[in-house]
């Protein structure tokens, strides 16, 4: 069983702060994706990365997938309130099946 | 219009009771799934169908049955309902189910308590 750990687990943070949200796992896999759920509602993609060390930009966003393709972070920067929710990481096999790691739950407060 | 529908979005029920939860997906995808999510906020795969096929069946209690009666809908029946079976289930929908950038479509969710 592939397992993805994310760190840190709670954050809770004044807006306009920055913050970085890790999600390491021993096992390698074939791409990464993040999720953002809000309460009540179900994950939402925010990006897939492919390549080792490939990195991608989204507004405040910049997630990073690592070079041996077994960890990836998301950093956000200037937090808003909007950007308060469930962050999960999923990392993909090479048959395409998702384990999602256990989530890290942003609060940003105005 | 609504990606991927699930119904009821709140069930509350009795230990020993039997429940379905309809999920159904307007996308024209080949792949559907169910995943559970407990209060940790964990999300856990069950069961990935493919054009009705079972595909991905996780250990799960086989009080869980899915049913595809087409690519459209995967429907979650259980049975003898536990306390430990409180959750949210969700539903989600993929293009194929194999390529390893598609991304998952998931529904609102469908809160099961059971008492």
């Amino acid at each position: 069983t592939q397992l993805l750990e994310q760190s840190p687990q709670f954050l809770s943070i004044q807006e306009g702060e920055n913050l970085t949200v890790y999600c390491n796992s021993s096992s390698v896999f074939s791409s990464l994706q993040w999720y953002r759920q809000e309460p009540g509602e179900g994950p939402v993609l925010l990006v897939t990365v492919v390549t080792g060390g490939e990195v991608k930009k989204l507004k405040r966003l910049t997630f990073q997938f690592g070079d041996a393709r077994k960890d990836s972070s998301l950093h956000i920067t200037a937090a808003q309130p909007g950007d308060t929710g469930l962050y999960l990481c999923a990392g993909a096999n090479n048959a395409g099946k998702s384990t999602f790691g256990d989530g890290t739950t942003l609060t940003v407060k105005p | 219009d609504t990606a991927v529908s699930q119904t009821p979005k709140y069930l509350v029920t009795q230990m020993g009771n039997d429940k379905s939860i309809k999920c159904e997906q307007n996308l024209g995808h080949d792949t559907m799934y169910w995943y559970k999510q407990d209060s940790k906020k964990f999300l856990k795969i069950m069961f990935s169908y493919n054009n009705k096929e079972l595909i991905i069946n996780e250990t799960v209690p086989n009080r869980f049955s899915p049913k595809s009666p087409d690519k459209a809908h995967l429907n979650l029946h259980i049975n003898s309902l536990e306390l430990g079976d409180s959750a949210v289930y969700f539903c989600a929908s993929s293009h194929s189910g194999t390529a390893i950038q598609e991304t998952q479509y998931f529904g609102p969710g469908t809160r099961l308590l059971v008492l």
